[in-house]
């Protein structure tokens, strides 16, 4: 059972660039969560999938933001024009529903920095 | 909206002893879930141990266990026999009971624990 996967791990990008990052869940998980993390804080929801569907978006998601996640499996975020305020950890997390607590797992995230 | 408040920043531990880490909640909801979630410093969040609001039993998962009161909105995190590998930051977390309020955690700022050898 392999966990939660993100790729990169580490982006360096220069103000104004677009980046994306890629998240592929624990297999026959149906959820997927992406989290916002800037140092010494605790994660921030950005917004959630169940299979395909994006179910849930935070105000913290401005249009700049995308998220997308073709055919229930892997997602993918999307962030265009970038601003050093975007700089932060982004994390991952899956889970499977029909299980009363609905836990979720995280990945080792991707660490974002915007020159 | 719910808040997650953890009020000590830092903590430090000897080895072999215990500490217990605070966590204090808002919520008007009555079916809900919390969790300790570990994140050492590789970043990689573990989670620790969770508790179902519905359960007046604590939660406890080998060397860590938790004091869950309810109607103070306290969930504290007891660590037993500390050990080097228990150092990380703690983080505590709230998630709705109610499919309609989605699966969005609510995290606390987090506490750094020490242990010293």
């Amino acid at each position: 059972d392999t966990g939660v996967s993100q790729d990169p791990r580490h982006k360096i990008t220069k103000r104004g660039q677009n980046v994306t990052f890629r998240c592929d869940p624990i297999s026959e998980h149906n959820r997927l969560y992406w989290y916002r993390q800037t140092l010494g804080q605790g994660p921030e929801f950005l917004t959630y999938f169940q299979n395909e569907a994006q179910l849930e978006k935070s105000r913290l998601l401005s249009d700049r933001f995308s998220a997308e996640r073709p055919k229930g499996s892997f997602s993918t975020l999307e962030i265009q024009r970038t601003e050093q305020g975007d700089s932060a950890m982004y994390l991952c997390a899956s889970s499977l529903t029909g299980l009363r607590t609905d836990t979720q797992y995280f990945g080792p995230g991707t660490r974002l920095t915007v020159l | 909206a719910q808040t997650v408040t953890q009020s000590q920043p830092e903590m430090s531990v000897q080895e072999a002893e215990t500490v217990t880490l605070s966590c204090t909640y808002d919520t008007s909801e009555s079916d809900y879930y919390l969790f300790w979630y570990k994140q050492p410093p590789s970043r990689q969040m573990i989670l620790v141990i969770r508790q179902e609001a519905y359960k007046q039993q604590n939660a406890t998962e080998n060397r860590f266990s938790v004091n869950f009161q309810k109607a103070a909105k306290s969930f504290s995190l007891k660590i037993s026999d500390s050990q080097l590998g228990d150092a990380a930051m703690y983080f505590c977390a709230y998630r709705s009971g109610r499919e309609t309020s989605g699966s969005r955690l609510t995290f606390g700022e987090g506490t750094q624990l020490t242990v010293n050898p």
